[in-house]
């Protein structure tokens, strides 16, 4: 069975800091990661899609893949409390398609 | 992106009642999803809603549950039937990347809210 996996939390950092959030999968096949940052209460908000070995910044986000391991991680620098949110880690269920298989999430507290 | 809303935001329901939740994108999309998201659990792919043609349902999902409507490119229905405590959860509409483009990004309604008593 196809699964993904995250630390559940809550990881606690102090403003400023760099949180990181790891996640692993379990199909070699997986070809494309995201990151969804969810509010308690909202839906999932698209933050990242990596789809190639290595380093993928945007702003104070930076993910990170390595295939040859089945990690993707995600990187917020400058950490903001408003950043207190849990963090899913996605992969496609199949290689090339549209359908995804998430993690459980990783709980992030942005302490100020 | 595009704007997915979902009608109704929230509902408590009746045992053995049906309800069905409204998926509205301001723009034609191909691929659109249902979602559900049990409560303190993560999100879990109910079916691809195909238009012109039957949803595709992920294994544990079937149409007499779940009845699935897409008559255009920017609407699309889930239909919880039967509904049981067991069905209380968050439901999400998500669309996707028009086939072909090199992305596969989803992007998500704000979900509907059921309570079944």
């Amino acid at each position: 069975q196809k699964e993904v996996e995250q630390n559940s939390g809550p990881l606690s950092v102090p403003e400023g800091a760099i949180a990181s959030l790891n996640c692993t999968y379990s199909d070699r096949g997986s070809q494309s990661f995201f990151w969804y940052r969810q509010y308690s209460g909202k839906s999932p908000e698209l933050i990242m899609s990596i789809y190639s070995n290595g380093d993928k910044e945007d702003g104070r986000f930076t993910a990170q893949l390595n295939k040859a391991s089945q990690y993707v991680s995600l990187l917020i620098r400058d950490s903001q409390p408003s950043d207190s949110a849990t963090y899913l880690c996605a992969a496609d269920l199949t290689s090339g398609t549209y359908k995804y298989i998430f993690g459980t999430g990783t709980r992030l507290k942005v302490l100020a | 992106s595009a704007v997915i809303s979902q009608k109704p935001s929230r509902d408590i329901c009746q045992r053995g009642t049906s309800l069905t939740i409204q998926c509205q994108v301001d723009s034609q999309v191909t691929m659109m999803f249902w979602y559900r998201q049990q409560p303190g659990q993560s999100l879990t792919l109910i079916a691809t809603a195909n238009q012109g043609s039957e949803a595709t349902y992920e294994s544990g999902f079937v149409i007499d549950k779940f009845p699935i409507s897409r008559p255009n490119l920017t609407f699309s229905t889930l239909t919880v039937s039967n509904m049981s405590p067991e069905d209380s959860s968050i439901y999400l509409c998500s669309v996707g990347p028009t086939p072909g483009q090199g992305t596969y990004e989803q992007y998500f309604g704000p979900g509907t809210r059921l309570t079944v008593t």
